[in-house]
């Protein structure tokens, strides 16, 4: 079945320690995305990628890394320097316009803690 | 500016007892208005694109409608598995086609 696999589904983070949130998917869409969601603040865009080899900042980039080498793949580096990065992590990627309307899909999502 | 408010936060319902959600919208032109499911620890479902007022989509007990400032989930005869919050987007003509979500209702139906 297409769809978009995230993984690990819980990870733990030391202090000072980087982490890698995978998400890959098999839809053949060309833009994904990551989000952030902390309980009571809804969704929040933290890079998007439009194609491969490309990719911008969104509104809480501080913190985080991604790279897009595959249409596939965009791996998500929560740093060191991402002081409260404690949260629930949603990659997703978008339909293209014609017939499926530019609707984004979500994956299962991955839980970061600190400890 | 885009923005999406949802309402109420929280709704709790009887089995059976039918009401609706509201997502009010500010956007510089719609592209598209999406509704998602998301039950707990997991990622948001799709369930329903809307692209001009006056359009309806219907899902088992869930339609969705569309006027030029909001948008409605109605929910009909809800059973305990509809329980979950659901979340409203927009996406704004024109730009990077990223959508503004609101915070979501939490939907919790007892039997």
């Amino acid at each position: 079945d297409g769809g978009i696999t995230q993984s690990p589904k819980y990870l733990f983070r030391k202090e000072g320690q980087n982490v890698t949130l995978s998400c890959e998917q098999n839809l053949n869409h060309d833009a994904m995305y990551w989000y952030r969601q902390d309980p009571g603040q809804g969704l929040r865009l933290i890079y998007y990628s439009q194609i491969v080899n490309d990719f911008q900042k969104g509104d809480i980039a501080e913190g985080y890394s991604v790279s897009r080498e595959k249409k596939e793949s965009f791996p998500l580096t929560v740093t060191s320097a991402q002081k409260n990065p404690t949260a629930f992590y949603l990659c997703a990627s978008r339909s293209p316009g014609d017939g499926a309307g530019n609707t984004i899909y979500f994956g299962e999502g991955s839980w970061l803690t600190v400890v | 500016e885009d923005q999406v408010t949802q309402s109420p936060e929280a709704l709790r319902l009887q089995e059976g007892e039918s009401s609706s959600l509201n997502c009010s919208y500010t956007v510089s032109g719609l592209r598209g208005l999406f509704w998602y499911r998301q039950d707990p620890g997991k990622g948001p479902e799709f369930l329903f694109t809307l692209y001009s007022a006056g359009e309806e989509k219907e899902k088992e007990r869930l339609k969705a409608t569309l006027t030029k400032k909001e948008s409605f989930l109605h929910i009909t005869a809800p059973k305990p598995e509809d329980s979950a919050t659901y979340l409203c987007a927009v996406q704004a003509a024109g730009g990077s086609y990223i959508p503004t979500f609101g915070r979501g209702t939490s939907l919790i139906v007892h039997p």
